[in-house]
C-alpha cells in the first residue's frame, strides 16, 4: 500500500512571499509519478506541477517548482512571488503503476493582502 | 477548464430517493474516476473505468453503482443513501499512456 502525507494542515503567507508546502510519502515501486494539485474555494481540482521519479531535475511551472528528494521520499512545493489567487487547498498525489492516484490529506493555503 | 463537466452542480435527495451523477468529457480521454471528497478525510477514489471496463471498485457499497456508457461519459447511480455519503463527488478523466488525471467541478451532495 501507498501512504500520502501533508502534515501542515493550513498555513499562510504573506501577497508576493515565498511559501512552502511538504509532502512526504511511501511506496514500494520504483518508478512513479507525484503531482501537486489545487482546489480553490470553486472546487475545481486544477493539476499545479508533476514530477517523474525516475527524473532527477525538479519540475518548475512559472511560480511553482518542486523539491523532490527520492531518497527521504519528499516532494514539497515552492510558490513564489505569491498571489491572492494562490488562496486554495493543495494536495499531493502519488500515481502508481495501476493508474491509481493516493492523496494526501491536503493543505490550506491562505495568500494575506 | 479542465473540459471535464460534471452535473448536476448541487443536489439534495431523501435517503429513499434514487438520482444520478453524470460526467462527460470530449476530449479524447480513455479512462475515467470517480472520487468522493468529503470533509477532513482525503480524496477517496471509488471507481475506475478504462475503455468503458470497469478496472477498479475500491470496495464502494452497493448502494453506489457506476455506468459508463461510452468512453465521453460516466455515471453514478445513487440509490438508499445514507446521511454520511453527503461529500463532494468529483470525476476525472486520463488521457491514454499518460498519468495525469483531469478533474471535473464535482456535484456536491447532501443526503437528508
Amino acid at each position: 500500500a501507498q501512504t500520502v502525507t501533508q502534515s501542515q494542515p493550513e498555513m499562510s503567507v504573506q501577497e508576493a512571499e515565498t511559501v512552502t508546502l511538504s509532502c512526504t510519502y511511501d511506496t514500494s515501486e520504483s518508478n512513479y509519478y507525484l503531482f501537486w494539485y489545487k482546489q480553490p474555494p470553486s472546487r475545481q481540482m486544477i493539476l499545479v506541477i508533476r514530477q517523474e521519479a525516475y527524473k532527477q531535475q525538479n519540475a518548475t511551472e512559472n511560480r511553482f517548482s518542486v523539491n523532490f528528494q527520492k531518497a527521504a521520499k519528499s516532494f514539497s512545493l515552492k510558490i513564489s512571488d505569491s498571489q491572492l489567487g494562490d488562496t486554495a487547498m493543495y494536495f499531493c498525489a502519488l500515481h502508481n503503476a495501476g493508474n491509481m492516484l493516493t492523496f494526501g490529506g491536503g493543505t490550506r493555503l491562505m495568500v494575506k493582502p | 477548464e479542465t473540459g471535464v463537466t460534471q452535473t448536476p452542480r448541487h443536489l439534495v435527495m431523501g435517503m429513499t430517493n434514487k438520482k444520478s451523477l453524470k460526467c462527460e468529457q470530449h476530449l479524447g480521454h480513455n479512462a475515467m474516476y470517480w472520487y468522493k471528497q468529503s470533509a477532513k478525510k482525503p480524496l477517496e477514489l471509488m471507481f475506475v473505468y478504462n475503455f468503458k471496463e470497469q478496472t477498479e471498485n475500491n470496495s464502494v457499497p452497493s448502494r453506489f453503482s457506476p455506468e459508463c456508457p461510452n468512453s465521453s461519459h460516466l455515471f453514478l447511480h445513487l440509490h438508499t443513501l445514507q446521511p454520511e455519503d453527503s461529500a463532494l463527488y468529483l470525476c476525472a478523466s486520463r488521457p491514454a499512456r499518460t498519468n495525469t488525471q483531469y478533474f471535473g467541478p464535482g456535484t456536491r451532495l447532501t443526503v437528508l
